[in-house]
């Protein structure tokens, strides 16, 4: 398994800001996910990042909203912009694993408060 | 379509077994999984099974999938505490431009009384 870890663990900010996530793994891997969890919910992927290729953005999810960047095979930010009190969250990446089980393993996740 | 469904609240006495169940919709997912989420935490990977398989043992954790019916359960043998948690389960879906997508079930949240 990847040990993932991700910065910050969580943060408040203010309606109208921007946050940026960071996402760091000890292994190279192909695919970075980041997923978000809104209070009491499941968790909904966002996007998928693949190093040196745009972002792929599921239904609901716009890249101006939540940005992407995958500069190495170890790395990957997550930005959320223009932060409104529904952007209280908790957003968490995670990473494909080697091996055919698909399996993805998951970062602690940041928990975001928007006032 | 992608809705995995499970029941919200489980409460158990320690000591004895827990059974949280799970049921999905896609067939075609080749693997199952359950993670386990902690107060604070993130998520960690407890199990999964194959989709062939009908059932797999790993421990305390006892996995059995009806492939016909769709239903995947998870049960803990002499429940702790420390199982207190959320627990998800999730199937996989192929991605169009590569990789793999996980639609998590909506959570089971496992209270464990002493």
């Amino acid at each position: 398994s990847a040990v993932i870890s991700q910065k910050p663990s969580r943060d408040i900010c203010q309606r109208g800001t921007s946050l940026t996530i960071q996402c760091q793994v000890d292994s190279q891997v192909t695919m970075m996910f980041w997923y978000r969890q809104q209070p009491g919910q499941s968790l909904t992927l966002i996007a998928t990042a693949n190093q040196g290729s745009e972002a792929t953005y599921e239904s609901g999810f716009v890249i101006d909203k939540f940005p992407i960047s995958r500069p190495n095979l170890t790395f990957s930010t997550l930005t959320v912009s223009n932060m409104s009190p529904e952007d209280s969250s908790i957003y968490l990446c995670s990473v494909e694993g080697a091996g055919p089980t698909d399996t993805q393993y998951f970062g602690p996740g940041t928990r975001l408060t928007v006032l | 379509g992608e809705d995995v469904e499970q029941s919200l609240f489980l409460s158990v006495r320690e000591g004895d077994s827990s059974v949280i169940n799970c049921t999905y919709t896609d067939s075609s997912s080749t693997y199952l999984y359950w993670y386990k989420q902690e107060p604070g935490a993130g998520l960690q990977l407890l199990t999964y099974i194959f989709s062939n398989m009908d059932m797999k043992q790993d421990q305390r954790l006892t996995v059995l999938l009806n492939k016909k019916d769709k239903h995947l359960s998870l049960r803990i043998a002499d429940t702790q505490t420390g199982d207190s948690a959320i627990y998800f389960c999730a199937e996989i879906f192929a991605l169009t431009g590569g990789g793999n997508k996980l639609t998590f079930g909506t959570g089971t949240q496992l209270k464990v009384e002493l």
